[in-house]
């Protein structure tokens, strides 16, 4: 297995909804990570799990929360989130976080309405 | 100023023709990669160079370590090639993640 899967594919949400991202990978990659990308921008980070450990938060508003169970699983929990929030969430993994290559998501994308 | 620049931004072209996009970066990188999205929106990874060059299939990446400076080829382009081509680096040590470039949008018109 050489995917990251990514569900949903779509996502629409009310303000005061929650709901879950799930990213999975059975390549036993150790570090993770979830990027948000809005339309004809590049992606920016949001988190890095490195074995299974928070090891960089971007700066993200508390309304987005992540969370790794385990070594192949990395969810995002979303809450209260705001309109502008809408965008495509990209997960990505790699063996290491230093200089090996990366596997993405084919993504979430996000409506808040 | 981006610590990643692409260009062009925008580049159409005729099925057959020699493509040329061009990233440079203001940055210490430990590596750098290219990567392609289809509207769809998934990404998928090219290359992925600390030095010299690397071909796969029709596409050729090279970097300039000195110059800072990376290109990535396309030869005998296809219809199929119409993407979204990404530069990004990994600064320092890589554990940062990816900083991107602003991408480059390819058409190649039949």
């Amino acid at each position: 297995d050489t995917e990251v899967t990514q569900t949903p594919k779509h996502l629409v949400m009310g303000m005061t909804n929650k709901k879950s991202l799930k990213c999975e990978q059975h390549m036993g990659h150790r570090a993770m990570y979830w990027y948000k990308q809005k339309a004809k921008k590049p992606p920016e980070l949001m988190f890095v799990y490195s074995y299974e450990k928070l090891s960089i938060n971007e700066s993200v508003p508390s309304r987005f929360s992540p969370e790794c169970p385990n070594s192949s699983l990395l969810n995002l929990h979303l809450h209260a989130l705001q309109p502008e929030d809408s965008a495509l969430y990209l997960c990505a993994s790699s063996q290491g976080t230093h200089n090996y290559g990366y596997t993405f998501g084919s993504g979430t994308r996000l409506t808040v309405v | 100023k981006n610590e990643v620049e692409q260009s062009p931004q925008n580049l159409t072209a005729q099925e057959g023709e020699f493509i040329t996009i061009n990233c440079s970066y203001s940055v210490g990188i430990s590596a750098l990669h290219w990567l392609q999205q289809h509207p769809g929106g998934g990404i998928v990874s090219l290359f992925m160079l600390s030095s010299g060059k690397k071909k796969h299939g029709r596409l050729i990446a090279t970097i300039n370590i000195q110059e800072k400076h990376s290109s990535l080829h396309i030869t005998a382009s296809h219809p199929r090639d119409s993407a979204v081509y990404i530069c990004a680096v990994a600064k320092g040590g890589g554990a940062d993640g990816l900083t991107f470039g602003k991408g480059t949008h390819l058409i190649i018109q039949p």
